[in-house]
């Protein structure tokens, strides 16, 4: 069972380039969120959604919850985006489900 | 500075071996969580805690026991470990009141059973 699910699996861009990566979700959820995990592992937060669009930076994240879908975008991606990308959603029940991410390689 | 700390950050073990893993934040959070991130299979919830003394299983919760007596230490044990729970294990912690939410991770700790 896959309560999360992310695409592409890999992607890779050149530097400039607009990025989209997808997450449907099939269970209801209080909040999705968009998390990043380096080379060296380590893993931040990068949004929390319940409904909308958030913007920081060159990151925008936009969640449709009648669709149960949500995508992160990159503007202008940069070889420093070059990660992994997890998208994460928040049971009713507080219990965590993760997508296997994407993983982005941004060309110089 | 607010962080998650876990220790140890490598383990190599043999089966059986009884080990704790540690989780202490300083962020006063109420909401603590372990997770597995294995291959292929991205990140699985072992065990969350919404409070002290409240845990709940998560996912994958075989094998494993925690404990929350404390706010800021949330513990991960495993009583006999075995070669299937090598994997890299992240605590997590967010204050489901904020409005932003954001869970903040650990920086893992990779453990390997023999």
């Amino acid at each position: 069972k896959n309560e999360v699910e992310q695409s592409p699996q890999n992607l890779t861009a050149q530097e400039g380039e607009f990025i989209t990566i997808n997450c449907s979700y099939s269970v209801g959820i209080s909040a999705l969120h968009w998390l990043q995990q380096h080379p060296g592992g380590g893993i931040v937060s990068l949004f929390m959604l319940s409904s909308g669009k958030k913007k920081h930076g060159r990151l925008i994240a936009t969640i449709n919850i009648q669709e149960k879908h949500s995508s992160l975008h990159i503007t202008a991606s940069h070889p420093r985006d070059s990660a992994v990308y997890i998208c994460a959603v928040k049971s009713m029940g507080n219990q965590f489900y993760f997508g296997t991410g994407t993983s982005l390689t941004v060309i110089p | 500075e607010a962080q998650v700390t876990q220790n140890p950050r490598y383990l190599i073990t043999v089966t059986g071996k009884k080990l704790t893993v540690t989780c202490s934040q300083n962020m006063n959070h109420e909401y603590m969580s372990w997770y597995r991130q294995d291959p292929g299979l991205g990140l699985r919830q072992i065990y969350y805690s919404m409070n002290v003394e409240v845990t709940d299983k998560g996912d994958v919760p075989e094998g494993y026991k925690v404990s929350r007596k404390e706010k800021r230490n949330f513990p991960l044990i495993l009583e006999s470990p075995s070669p299937n729970q090598t994997s890299l294990y992240f605590c997590a912690s967010s204050h489901p009141g904020l409005a932003h939410n954001e869970q903040f991770f650990g920086p893992g700790t990779r453990l390997t059973v023999l």
